[in-house]
């Protein structure tokens, strides 16, 4: 089994909706936990980054830790065409050496 | 931009041989972290340096090496090429060595064996 699940997609929406990306995770010593954008031929760029529980805020980027169910959530409100990217999520322990990363989430989002 | 360069962007070359990968990390960045993306199995951590030093290794095979220079930039050496080692190879960088401490990553150099 996988450290870390993130569903594939890919993920397609109109431009102005709510989008929902999801990874589940198997440790339950994760405590840091972070999104990154990743647009075709770029380098990750993070743009999100929580510890432990509960959820945090970032312009139209809310990020939101469960720890009880091992799931955490980035959702993109007013979503616009330049989201489209694929998103990764990446976790880590207080004591890990390496942060994990899912596979990612390919999003398009239609004018 | 992230602040961290990785050259070349694309390198094509054949199966058997070495090729080396650089990275210059964000200035003020102490450590550097090498990874490998493929379609198959997302980012997978390689190595971390941190101020010269190896501080941790992940799923890094033995025909790759990498060392941090004094001046803070990293090399990565791949050799005995194969086939399944064409991938996108990123660098990132992070302020210190520790786990709370967010990574930068540069734009990855693609690696395509023929």
């Amino acid at each position: 089994q996988k450290e870390v699940e993130q569903d594939p997609g890919p993920l397609s929406v109109p431009e102005g909706a709510i989008v929902s990306l999801n990874c589940t995770y198997s440790n339950s010593a994760f405590q840091y936990f972070m999104w990154y954008r990743q647009y075709s031929r770029k380098g990750p760029e993070l743009l999100m980054y929580t510890y432990s529980s509960g959820n945090k805020e970032d312009g139209r980027f809310t990020a939101q830790v469960d720890k009880s169910s091992k799931y955490i959530s980035l959702f993109i409100r007013d979503s616009q065409p330049s989201d489209s990217a694929t998103y990764l999520c990446a976790l880590n322990t207080n004591t890990g050496n390496q942060f994990y990363f899912g596979t990612g989430t390919s999003l398009t989002v239609i004018p | 931009d992230s602040g961290v360069t990785q050259t070349p962007k694309h390198l094509i070359t054949a199966t058997g041989q070495r090729v080396t990968l650089r990275c210059s990390p964000r200035s003020g960045d102490l450590s550097v972290y090498w990874y490998q993306q493929s379609l198959d199995q997302g980012l997978q951590f390689l190595i971390q340096y941190y101020n010269g030093e190896e501080r941790a290794k992940g799923n890094i095979l033995e025909r790759f090496s990498a060392q941090q220079f004094p001046d803070l930039h990293s090399e990565l050496n791949l050799s005995s090429l194969e086939l399944g080692d064409s991938a996108l190879y990123f660098c990132a960088s992070s302020v210190g060595h520790r786990v709370d401490q967010p990574q930068h990553f540069g734009d990855g150099t693609r690696l395509s064996i023929l």
